[in-house]
């Protein structure tokens, strides 16, 4: 079974610097997804950004990125100049390409913007 | 275009009563997630389908739990006789396909009493 972990339950980040989220994930497949999801108090849970796993380059999305090492089995989300509305919950999560394609999650960072 | 609703935002029910959480999906999309946030397990995945496939049912925890979706579109889970553990956040999702991603909606939280 697919496990993914993130060892950070909570973070902080001043207004305007950068901060990374962790995130490692066991698997024995080769072709699967990553993804990192945010979670603001409203529950919606929200797509930041997506990585194919056979794609050896990193996503980027605006002041989001990853850094994506396949045989480290690491998928850190780097969050560029943070604004206060970037604080939520983020989740590291996995999808198999094989089978229902249901997502496992990690348990979450709370990131926390310092103004 | 309108995203994933669930209804209702919030529940509260007493223990060893029925309850009824529905999902509308995104329009078009074929595959249907249902997952639950809780205090004490995380983000768990409890039934998916998928078209007119037979509901892959593994994550259901008990079968006091039951969902189904009706016409490939809406949803509804179905917790029976409810007990003071099934109390989280139940958040639903839809893809258009394969390897595409999950949208979610923004989820009823369930409290039993």
């Amino acid at each position: 079974a697919q496990t993914v972990t993130q060892s950070q339950p909570e973070m902080s980040v001043q207004e305007a610097e950068t901060v990374t989220l962790s995130c490692t994930y066991d698997t024995s497949e080769s072709d699967y997804y990553l993804f990192w999801y945010k979670q603001p108090p409203s529950r919606q849970m929200i797509l930041v950004i997506r990585q194919e796993a056979y794609k050896q380059q990193n996503a980027t999305e605006n002041r989001f990125s990853v850094n994506f090492q396949k045989a480290a089995k690491s998928f850190s989300l780097k969050i560029s100049d943070s604004q206060l509305g970037d604080a939520a919950m983020y989740f590291c999560a996995y999808i198999s390409n094989f089978g229902n394609e249901k997502l496992t999650f990690g348990t979450g960072t709370r990131l926390t913007i310092i103004p | 275009g309108a995203g994933v609703s669930q209804s209702p935002s919030n529940k509260v029910t007493e223990k060893g009563k029925d309850v009824e959480l529905r999902c509308d999906p995104i329009s078009g999309h074929t595959a249907l997630y249902w997952y639950r946030q809780s205090l004490g397990q995380g983000l768990e995945f409890l039934i998916y389908f998928q078209g007119n496939s037979a509901p892959d049912k593994s994550g259901l925890p008990s079968d006091r739990f039951s969902a189904e979706r009706t016409g490939g579109s809406v949803s509804t889970l179905t917790i029976q006789r409810t007990q003071q553990e099934d109390s989280a956040v139940y958040l639903c999702a839809s893809r258009p396909g394969r390897q595409e991603t999950q949208y979610f909606g923004p989820g009823t939280r369930l409290l039993v009493l």
